[in-house]
């Protein structure tokens, strides 16, 4: 079985600081890790996947998340915080040995104070 | 911004309508998703497809039925709504790749039955 958890579903950080937003997950094979965005009243929005290779992986928007598999964590990251980063974030994996389909985290809501 | 497109965007009905939600995608890909999603909360698997004619359940049991006739198309249909079905209904779709590609989400259907 596959699983994801996000620790904390509210982090709050101000604008120009670094943000952190934590994502562990469980596999059986080796993970297929994604994350997503989504603003207010939309869908969700592809951010950056790790599938193979560096461990960082950069992606839209100036995010960049480092897979950790001693820690079998892949942790989202933004070295300086915009007001327009506020949203949700969901991370989601894959087991790439057993599973079809994606398991999505519960979500963190990220809030950048001006 | 991906070509995934869900109509309505908002939908209020009455207990015991008929409704069909559509969701449509310019990508040419074989897979396609429906979630459930309560605003701010986690995504559930409410059914999948690998290609047409080909449509399968998933992880959160749904009242609903999909179909996939063309490889562009898979809507959604609630034969009798209630209120429990008063929630996000997101679409998805993925190209080719053994697990490692993203999905791209339509803008959502948000559902109202009174």
């Amino acid at each position: 079985a596959q699983s994801v958890a996000q620790p904390e579903d509210q982090v709050n950080v101000a604008e120009g600081n670094p943000l952190t937003v934590k994502c562990t997950y469980s596999v059986s094979g080796n993970p297929y890790l994604f994350w997503y965005v989504q603003y207010p009243n939309r869908g969700l929005q592809f951010l950056l996947k790790y599938i193979t290779g560096d461990n960082l992986v950069k992606g839209s928007y100036g995010f960049e998340a480092e897979f950790n598999k001693s820690q079998t964590s892949f942790h989202l990251k933004k070295p300086s915080a915009l007001v327009s980063d506020s949203a949700l974030y969901f991370c989601a994996v894959r087991d790439s040995r057993s599973a079809r389909q994606l398991t999505f985290g519960s979500g963190t809501q990220l809030t950048v104070l001006p | 911004e991906a070509d995934i497109y869900q109509t309505p965007r908002y939908l209020v009905i009455g207990t015991g309508k008929k409704i069909t939600l559509e969701c449509s995608q310019t990508m040419g890909h074989d897979k396609m998703y429906w979630y459930q999603q309560d605003p701010g909360m986690e995504l559930h698997l409410i059914h999948y497809s690998y290609g047409v004619n080909s449509t399968e359940k998933g992880d959160l049991s749904s009242e609903s039925t999909v179909s996939r006739i063309r490889t562009e198309h898979f809507p959604l249909t609630l034969e009798s709504a209630r209120p429990s079905h008063t929630s996000q209904y997101l679409c998805a779709s993925s190209g080719p790749g053994q697990g490692g590609s993203e999905q791209y989400f339509g803008p959502g259907t948000r559902l109202t039955v009174t």
